[in-house]
Formats: structure tokens, C-alpha cells, sequence
């Protein structure tokens, strides 16, 4: 499983703009990029994912680099309720359809009122 | 759409009993897996089945296994329970073929005493 490195905590404040980076190096041609995140006291909650191009969804948008090395999440108006921990996952495609995900140990996301 | 369940939410054993959590997916969806979440190792996959198959396994001891019922609800048991097993259990479900991404439950939190 191909692996993805990411910064331990990082901290903002509400309505700010927050850049959450992820480095994947070793990235293979066909992972998709997804990001999950997990709120206090509850389970993981899907974000957003993405394979060549940036994304964007109603949550969030994701920032692919050319060479697909690094990707960042942007949450561009962050509010109290996006204080999570957040994961940056490789996830290679199956006929079979998304099968596991290899959690890292994610980037811990406090915002400040 | 009724989101994932678990049940119970949460449980006390004492080493060397057996236990059993139960998830329901979301309506619709074949696949379900496992994991388990604790402050030393984080989020770990367990397996994962799909159509009643288990498809996939992480590198758990056989005292973790699973099943899953033809209504695609599962359950997972652990038996000769540790002080090691105390975790969050946590269970997703996606549709399985062509499945992109994962909804996750609320999880079990399992306490061995």
C-alpha cells in the first residue's frame, strides 16, 4: 500500500481559508487521492477524492500537483464544526469496487473561534 | 437514507469472554467492513465482505472474524477477548461493485477489563 505523509496537527482560524497538504511520493498511476475525516466521537466521513485533476464538491476542493507527488485539501471558509482529524488515503481502483482503506495517522485540525 | 448502525454503541467485557458487534449498512449497499481504531495504532482494517463473501482481510489474529447475512448485515466476533482488544470498532458500507468511496457508522466502543 502506497504510503502518505502528512503533518500532525495544524491550526486555524474560523472563517479562514486552511490548506491541509499531503505528500505521496510514491503515488502509482492509477490511486485515486481520497480524503476522509473523522470529528470528535464519531466515524470516518467521506470528503472528497480525486485522480489527475483539482476537485471540487460542496465540502471542499482538492489540489492535485502535475506530478501527482503531493495533493492539498483546501477548505475555504472554515467554520468550528471542521475541527477534525483529517486523512489523506491512496486508494487503487478494483473492478470490484473500493474495497479497504489504509488509514495514516492524519493531520489533526483545530480551529480557533 | 438511513445512515450505517451499530450496535451496541457501547460494551464492557472481561478478558477471555467472547463478544459480538453487529452492523447494518446502508440500504442498498453489499459491502461491509471492519475496523478497529485505538490511540497506539490508529485506524487498522479488519475485512470486508461483500455478497455474504469475505473479500478481504487485514493482519488480525483468528480470534477476529466476521460474517455476513444475505439482508448484507454483518457482524463481527472476537473471542478469548484481550486488554488489547479496547477499541472503537467501526464499520462501513458502500455498494460494493464499481464503490468509490465509504460511509462509516458510529462505531463500538469495546472496553476488556
Amino acid at each position: 500500500d502506497a504510503k502518505t505523509t502528512q503533518p500532525n496537527s495544524m491550526e486555524s482560524n474560523e472563517e479562514e481559508p486552511v490548506h491541509l497538504p499531503c505528500n505521496h511520493s510514491t503515488i502509482s498511476g492509477t490511486d485515486y487521492i481520497h480524503w476522509y475525516r473523522q470529528l470528535p466521537s464519531q466515524g470516518p466521513e467521506y470528503v472528497i477524492h480525486g485522480l489527475t485533476s483539482n476537485v471540487n464538491n460542496r465540502m471542499a476542493s482538492l489540489a492535485i500537483a502535475e506530478d501527482r507527488k503531493s495533493s492539498t485539501l483546501i477548505l475555504h471558509r472554515a467554520t468550528l464544526r471542521d475541527a477534525a482529524v483529517y486523512y489523506c488515503i491512496l486508494n487503487p481502483p478494483t473492478r470490484q469496487g473500493a474495497q479497504k482503506l489504509v488509514f495514516g495517522q492524519g493531520t489533526r485540525l483545530t480551529i480557533n473561534p | 437514507k438511513a445512515g450505517v448502525t451499530q450496535t451496541p454503541r457501547y460494551l464492557i467485557k472481561t478478558r477471555g469472554q467472547q463478544v459480538t458487534l453487529s452492523c447494518s449498512p446502508i440500504s442498498g449497499h453489499r459491502s461491509v467492513s471492519w475496523y478497529q481504531q485505538t490511540p497506539g495504532q490508529g485506524l487498522q482494517f479488519l475485512f470486508e465482505y461483500f455478497s455474504e463473501t469475505q473479500r478481504n482481510k487485514g493482519n488480525f489474529p483468528g480470534r477476529f472474524s466476521g460474517r455476513q447475512f444475505s439482508n448484507s448485515r454483518s457482524e463481527m466476533n472476537v473471542s478469548t477477548l484481550e486488554l488489547g482488544d479496547s477499541a472503537l470498532y467501526l464499520c462501513a458500507s458502500s455498494r460494493g461493485q464499481g464503490a468509490v468511496y465509504f460511509y462509516f457508522g458510529p462505531g463500538t466502543r469495546l472496553t476488556v477489563t
